[in-house]
C-alpha cells in the first residue's frame, strides 16, 4: 500500500508569495494532520482536520489555513510568505478508534522563502 | 503544559555498541508516547509506541523503550548499533483534547563510527 503522499517535494517561493502545499493520506485514513519543521527543531503541530472539518490548530497566524477534500486529501495554503516560514512541510495521516493515535508521515515538503 | 526534553543533543557510539537516548516528558494524564526516527531528507517513521500496559515495548530495527512514570522518561534503547541507525531520533507526546496532536522534542541526532 502506498504511504503518505506530499507534493511538491521542494519549492522555492520569494516573501509575500502565497504557497499551497497538497497531501494525500494512506488509504482508508479519515484524519490528516500539517505540522512545520524548522531546521534543527522538532516538528510543530499546525492543523488536524478529519472528516473535512478541522478539528484543532496549532499556535500559527491566520496565514495559514488548510482544508481537506471528500476524498481526504488536504491542502495546506501559506499567504505573505515570511523568511521565517522556511521549513519543511509534514503531513501526517490517522485511522480511527484507537489507532487514531498512531500518526504516520509523509516525506514532506522542503520551502525555501528568498 | 505539555513537553518533551530530549537532553542530548548529539550522540556518538562506534558501530555495535549499544544505545540510550534519553526523554523526558511533562504530561497531567496518563502519556502516549512515541519515538520517531528521520534520516536526512526524510519524513518521519514511527519506531515504537506507548499507550498502556507491559512498559518495555518493541519496536521495529531492534529499538525498545522503557515507560518509567516516576521519572517522567521514556528512554530508547538498542543493544548493538549499525551504521544505518544513523539519523535524528524524535521523541513525542500525545495530546488528545478534542483533537489529537503530537508534540516534539527537539531530537537527537545519532552518529555511528565504523
Amino acid at each position: 500500500d502506498a504511504g503518505v503522499t506530499q507534493s511538491p517535494t521542494h519549492l522555492i517561493k520569494t516573501r509575500g508569495q502565497h504557497v499551497t502545499l497538497r497531501c494525500s493520506p494512506i488509504s482508508g485514513h479519515k484524519s490528516v494532520s500539517w505540522y512545520q519543521q524548522v531546521l534543527g527543531q522538532g516538528p510543530q503541530f499546525i492543523f488536524q482536520y478529519y472528516e473535512k472539518e478541522e478539528r484543532g490548530r496549532g499556535n500559527f497566524p491566520d496565514r495559514f489555513s488548510a482544508r481537506q477534500f471528500p476524498n481526504y486529501s488536504s491542502e495546506l495554503n501559506v499567504n505573505a510568505l515570511l523568511l521565517g516560514d522556511s521549513a519543511l512541510y509534514l503531513c501526517a495521516s490517522s485511522l480511527e478508534g484507537l489507532a487514531r493515535y498512531e500518526q504516520y508521515f509523509g516525506p514532506g515538503t522542503r520551502l525555501t522563502v528568498t | 503544559a505539555q513537553s518533551v526534553t530530549q537532553p542530548d543533543i548529539h550522540i556518538t557510539v562506534s558501530e555495535g555498541a549499544s544505545l540510550e537516548l534519553r526523554c523526558n516528558y511533562s504530561y497531567g494524564a496518563t502519556p502516549y508516547l512515541f519515538w520517531y526516527v528521520q534520516s536526512p531528507g526524510q519524513g518521519l517513521q514511527l519506531l515504537l509506541k506507548y499507550f498502556s500496559g507491559d512498559t518495555l515495548v518493541q519496536g521495529i530495527k531492534g529499538f525498545e523503550a522503557e515507560f518509567k512514570r516516576s521519572q517522567s522518561s521514556f528512554n530508547l534503547r538498542k543493544p548493538s548499533v549499525h551504521w544505518s541507525d544513523a539519523a535524528e531520533y524524535f521523541c513525542a507526546v500525545l495530546f488528545s483534547g478534542g483533537y489529537n496532536k503530537l508534540i516534539f522534542g527537539a531530537g537527537t541526532r545519532l552518529a555511528v563510527h565504523p
